[in-house]
């Protein structure tokens, strides 16, 4: 069954630190892997998206890696801003089909001042 | 260019009753879908479309209905509302055109929906 999983479910931090989300998933064929940020009560926002020959995508402090061997994919997020406030999702497209998606629970990130 | 926007952003139906979720998009995309969200799951595929005239079931269709007349819009008809389709609806649409390998999707805001 595909299926992604993200960890952890949440997440407090300090306004400046850094953080690193996790993505797991079992999903067949592969296509491509993103992550999306969801502001409250917003749709959500694509961040990046990966083939099976990236492993790592950045977009500002944004920085994806994907390890298509382990089924793996993390999101770190570099001196975080409280408007990073939001769930991030992991998604995987899966091949072949017209834009299947298999979606994570999401993780949900609070920054504090 | 306004992306993909969705109305109403609330709504509250009592049991049995019926309405449509509109949903618009002017990127010209192919592509259109409907997705609910609901707490602790991700989200799951409802229906989609990839062109005027031709929509197909996603993971959880019951209870739903689509229609596709223009490339614009999709909407969404709850035929006979029931508390379990209380749930946060989201629409996205996407470009199925081959130079486009990452097929982006784009969501819509969400509409809010309360079955009671």
């Amino acid at each position: 069954k595909n299926q992604v999983e993200q960890s952890p479910q949440s997440l407090i931090i300090l306004e400046g630190k850094n953080c690193t989300l996790q993505c797991n998933y079992t999903v067949s064929p592969f296509s491509n892997l993103r992550w999306y940020k969801q502001d409250t009560g917003r749709g959500p926002v694509s961040l990046t998206i990966m083939t099976f020959s990236e492993n790592t995508k950045s977009n500002g402090r944004y920085t994806a890696t994907l390890d298509a061997d382990t089924k793996q994919s993390s999101l770190h997020i570099t001196a975080s801003q409280l408007s990073d406030s939001a769930s991030y999702i992991c998604v995987v497209s899966v091949s072949g089909g017209y834009n299947k998606l298999i979606f994570g629970a999401g993780t949900r990130l609070a920054v504090h001042p | 260019n306004a992306g993909v926007t969705q109305t109403p952003k609330f709504q509250v139906l009592k049991t049995g009753q019926s309405m449509t979720l509109q949903c618009a998009q002017d990127m010209n995309h192919e592509y259109m879908s409907w997705y609910r969200q609901d707490p602790g799951m991700g989200l799951r595929l409802i229906h989609y479309s990839v062109g005027a005239g031709i929509t197909d079931q996603g993971e959880v269709p019951n209870g739903y209905n689509v229609s596709r007349s223009t490339t614009e819009d999709f909407p969404l008809r709850l035929l006979s509302a029931a508390p379990s389709q209380t749930s946060v609806y989201f629409c996205a649409s996407s470009s199925l055109v081959i130079r486009d390998r990452s097929h982006e999707q784009y969501f819509g805001p969400g509409t809010r929906l309360t079955v009671t």
